[in-house]
């Protein structure tokens, strides 16, 4: 069975400052997908990366995956205000089914 | 395309009563997932079609979930007899491929 965890769980920085979520899976799995919930909201998608060394950047977003270690982050640079909410990152198991890590509550204080 | 849509947004029932929660996938789709989110759980995957048919039902808690997918536009998840456990946001999502998509997400109460 696959498992995820992540990094820190709860998250409250000040803007301005960069930070990183780490995010750890059991087995192995050429892909993984990062996604942001905002509170009361839906889950949209933010990154999806493919193969080992990706590396894909959005704004003051940007995450990586390194597959034989099984372990992807995601850098906040310079993090603002309307980058608070909570990050999940998704490795596949088996073709399609998604497995989702705890989360990350981010909060970013003025 | 309107993205994934669910209905209702809200649902609140008294155990035992029965409750029926319906998706509509994104069109040309052909991967439905039914998801819980708690938040001593977290997000957990139900179950999942590929086109139409289930593939994995190993999520569903009890016997008192079933899930359905008649038809590449509908999917409903039904709890009967409901349970206040059972109280979470359901979300369903669909896939083309290597990225799947939320719908707006059911909060049901069972009180």
């Amino acid at each position: 069975e696959l498992k995820v965890e992540q990094n820190p769980l709860f998250l409250s920085m000040q803007e301005g400052k960069n930070y990183t979520i780490y995010c750890n899976y059991s087995t192995t799995s050429d892909r993984l997908y990062w996604y942001r919930q905002d509170p009361g909201k839906s889950l949209e998608s933010l990154f999806v990366l493919l193969s080992n060394g990706a590396v894909k950047q959005e704004g003051r977003l940007m995450a990586s995956l390194d597959t034989k270690a099984r372990l992807s982050t995601l850098h906040i640079t310079a993090a603002v205000h309307d980058l608070s909410a909570t990050y999940f990152c998704a490795p596949p198991w088996g073709v399609q089914k998604l497995v989702f890590g705890q989360g990350t509550r981010l909060t970013i204080n003025p | 395309d309107a993205g994934v849509i669910q209905s209702p947004r809200h649902e609140v029932t008294e155990m035992g009563q029965e409750v029926t929660l319906r998706c509509k996938p994104i069109s040309g789709h052909d991967y439905l997932f039914w998801y819980r989110q708690t938040m001593m759980r977290g997000l957990e995957l139900l179950i999942y079609f590929n086109n139409n048919v289930p593939i994995d039902d190993s999520g569903m808690p009890e016997d008192r979930f079933s899930a359905k997918m008649p038809n590449a536009s509908f999917s409903n998840l039904k709890i009967q007899p409901s349970e206040p456990r059972d109280s979470a946001v359901y979300f369903c999502a669909s896939s083309y491929g290597l990225e799947a998509f939320f719908g707006q997400g059911t909060r049901l109460t069972v009180v």
